[in-house]
């Protein structure tokens, strides 16, 4: 079946502790991206990646890192969560040259 | 910056009525695209239209553009209990950063 996969779906941490949330997708997407959606504010676009080793900055990258070093995989690193972090969080993919983006089931984070 | 804001923030209807929600956008774009979310879930693509575009239709969504005033429009035809989500348009003006997407609408259908 044709997904994107995220990694804890639920997340409680305390301020400060380095985390992972993990993002997979096995359709061959080129293009992926991070979302957080906060109540009355929508989704803000974190980071993305257009391929492998090519990621930049979205509306809002205070605070995270990514990499993309393979193709399905885009992890979001937090390396020292704050209680602002606390979030719901979406990961993403789409093809090259087509329109549709594909969602996770999202990971919701509380940073205590 | 949201390039994308709907309107209304929340619309409550009865099953069988129709359900309309504005979306209103700041720059030129390639195409919109409006999306569901079910509480607390991943968003589902529902429909794109092109900035080429004036009307849409899949099923009982229709989509209208119009890009003088930078402005589209999602309209769900004989509405059911379960297209209570919500709902949110997102705009792509062609660049690798992708999607946009507004604050959306949260639509409540009372069966």
């Amino acid at each position: 079946e044709a997904q994107v996969t995220q990694n804890p779906r639920y997340l409680i941490t305390v301020t400060g502790k380095k985390l992972t949330v993990t993002c997979s997708q096995n359709m061959n997407h080129e293009y992926m991206s991070w979302y957080r959606q906060d109540p009355g504010l929508g989704l803000r676009q974190i980071y993305y990646s257009m391929n492998v080793e090519v990621t930049d900055k979205g509306d809002v990258p205070e605070g995270y890192k990514v990499s993309r070093k393979e193709k399905r995989n885009f992890p979001l690193i937090l390396e020292s969560p704050s209680p602002n972090q606390t979030s719901l969080y979406f990961c993403a993919s789409r093809k090259a040259g087509t329109d549709t983006q594909y969602f996770g089931p999202g990971t919701r984070l509380t940073v205590l | 910056s949201q390039q994308g804001e709907e309107d209304p923030q929340a619309l409550s209807i009865q099953e069988g009525e129709n359900a309309t929600m504005n979306c209103s956008y700041k720059t030129s774009i390639n195409n919109l695209q409006w999306y569901r979310q079910n509480s607390g879930r991943g968003l589902v693509h529902l429909i794109l239209i092109r900035s080429n575009e004036r009307e849409k239709h899949s099923g009982r969504l229709r989509v209208t553009l119009d890009t003088s005033k930078k402005s589209s429009s999602l309209l769900i035809t004989a509405s059911r209990a379960a297209d209570t989500a919500s709902y949110f348009c997102a705009t792509d003006v062609g660049s690798a950063r992708q999607l946009t997407f507004g604050s959306g609408t949260q639509l409540t259908v009372l069966p």
